[in-house]
């Protein structure tokens, strides 16, 4: 079965700074794996997917992220935070077979001016 | 045009009661999903439906049902609600290959 993990609950960050929000799977065969951001009662925003191709992912407002197949890592990046960006951001996984989508338990990201 | 929308946005309602929150989708997706938000943020899928037949059931109560009459809509009715039952419902939906989910604003279910 695919899992998602965040190992962290929140990622403190200056503004202008780099972030990074963690983000590690686990699935049977080829992985399709997505980062959404939640903002306070809102729905879920999709920032990026990786499917296949270029293991350097380039989403909305800047952000990226880097797929790491022996590392089953799939790693959020921002060079330079913005307080805007602070957040709920989930990272899910759905198995190439499957179209259940599982989503990590959510990494707060809060940046501080 | 709002892509995938949810109604009612809010929703207070007495245990016991049943209620229905509907979903629609225009982006022409074959695939829809339910999805549960508790309040611990944690996401968790509870029912898909691609082309109006169900594919994916999780271990949900049977006072759950949902229904799907056409691939554009797929809507959630709850009987007995409970007091555990509070939490953000979402609607998604996606296409078949790979795709990623778009997903509703969402639904808040306060049972009380």
């Amino acid at each position: 079965a695919q899992s998602v993990a965040q190992p962290e609950d929140q990622v403190n960050v200056a503004e202008g700074n780099p972030l990074t929000v963690k983000c590690t799977y686990s699935v049977s065969g080829n992985p399709y794996l997505f980062w959404y951001v939640q903002y306070p009662n809102r729905g879920l925003q999709f920032l990026l997917k990786y499917i296949t191709g270029d293991n350097l992912v380039k989403g909305s407002y800047g952000f990226e992220a880097e797929f790491n197949k022996s590392q089953t890592s799939f790693h959020l990046k921002k060079p330079s935070a913005l307080v805007s960006d602070s957040a709920l951001y989930f990272c899910a996984v759905r198995d190439e077979g499957f179209q259940k989508l599982v989503f990590g338990t959510g990494t707060r990201l809060l940046v501080s001016p | 045009d709002t892509a995938v929308s949810q109604t009612p946005k809010y929703l207070v309602t007495q245990m016991g009661n049943d209620k229905s929150i509907k979903c629609e989708q225009n982006l022409g997706h074959d695939t829809m999903y339910w999805y549960k938000q508790d309040s611990k943020k944690f996401l968790k899928i509870m029912f898909s439906y691609n082309n109006k037949e169900l594919i994916i059931n999780e271990t949900v109560p049977n006072r759950f049902s949902p229904k799907s009459p056409d691939k554009a809509h797929l809507n959630l009715h709850i009987n007995s609600l409970e007091l555990g039952d509070s939490a953000v419902y979402f609607c998604a939906s996606s296409q078949s290959g790979g795709g990623g989910y778009t997903f509703g604003s969402g639904t808040r279910l306060t049972v009380v």
